[in-house]
């Protein structure tokens, strides 16, 4: 059981766009920044977002990431078949005084 | 941006020891506090410790505190994870992590190295 709550899977197909949500409490995500990863099955995760919105260079503006409250979300816009991967949430927890993610979510494009 | 390279992952009977290290490079390791995260085989991520650039301070996650020890040493640009008292469900691939800032945006990932704790 995450700390985190995401959905297991989404769905969309190709051009398409999907929102990935993220809930959490007020000790995590109400209280720190909210960071993305893509993973690739077999290949360790890459950062996407940070900072809620912020893309590091090389992450291409059709990601997106916002804030509200104790919920985070993640957008893909102009989905590519290249954007199947698990997606994972993440933030500090300052109650656990630890880190915490999600459970991840699995990108399907149809 | 910089590199890292896990190694020490095995197969370890349950109650056994093990230490992991990851070698880090192309950036100023001692600035940077780091941690290991760990993947369950077919499960998410799970951050595991970190510890500060300094190594003055430690954290743990719950089921790993008072089993597993993180440290560094700056001097080698190396970051260790000491495991004793092994279990079944220690078993993951392990990846050390360098965050951009501050402890959590991990910008920077090793290729992970395997631990499989059985008999």
């Amino acid at each position: 059981q995450s700390v985190l709550t995401q959905p297991p899977s989404v769905s969309a197909a190709p051009g398409q766009k999907v929102i990935i949500s993220c809930s959490g409490s007020s000790s995590n995500i109400g209280k720190n920044y909210v960071s993305w990863y893509q993973q690739i099955p077999g290949t360790a995760p890459k950062l996407l977002i940070y900072d809620n919105n912020m893309r590091p260079s090389g992450i291409p503006d059709r990601f997106s990431g916002s804030k509200s409250g104790t919920s985070a979300t993640l957008g893909i816009t102009g989905l590519q078949t290249g954007d199947e991967a698990d997606y994972y949430c993440g933030t500090w927890d300052s109650s656990l005084s630890g880190g915490v993610f999600g459970g991840g979510t699995k990108l399907t494009v149809l | 941006e910089g590199q890292l390279v896990e190694s020490g992952g095995k197969l370890v009977q349950p109650g056994g020891s093990l230490r992991l290290s990851c070698a880090a490079s192309g950036f100023t390791f001692s600035y940077f506090a780091m941690s290991w995260v760990r993947q369950a085989p077919g499960k998410g991520l799970e951050w595991v410790s970190a510890i500060s650039g300094r190594a003055d301070t430690t954290y743990y996650t719950d089921s790993v505190r008072g089993r597993f020890t993180i440290s560094r040493d700056n001097s080698k640009n190396t970051l260790y994870l000491h495991m004793n008292s092994l279990r079944a469900e220690d078993t993951a691939v392990y990846y050390c992590a360098k965050p951009s800032r501050g402890w959590l945006t991990f910008d920077v990932w090793g290729h992970g190295t395997t631990v499989t704790v059985s008999s």
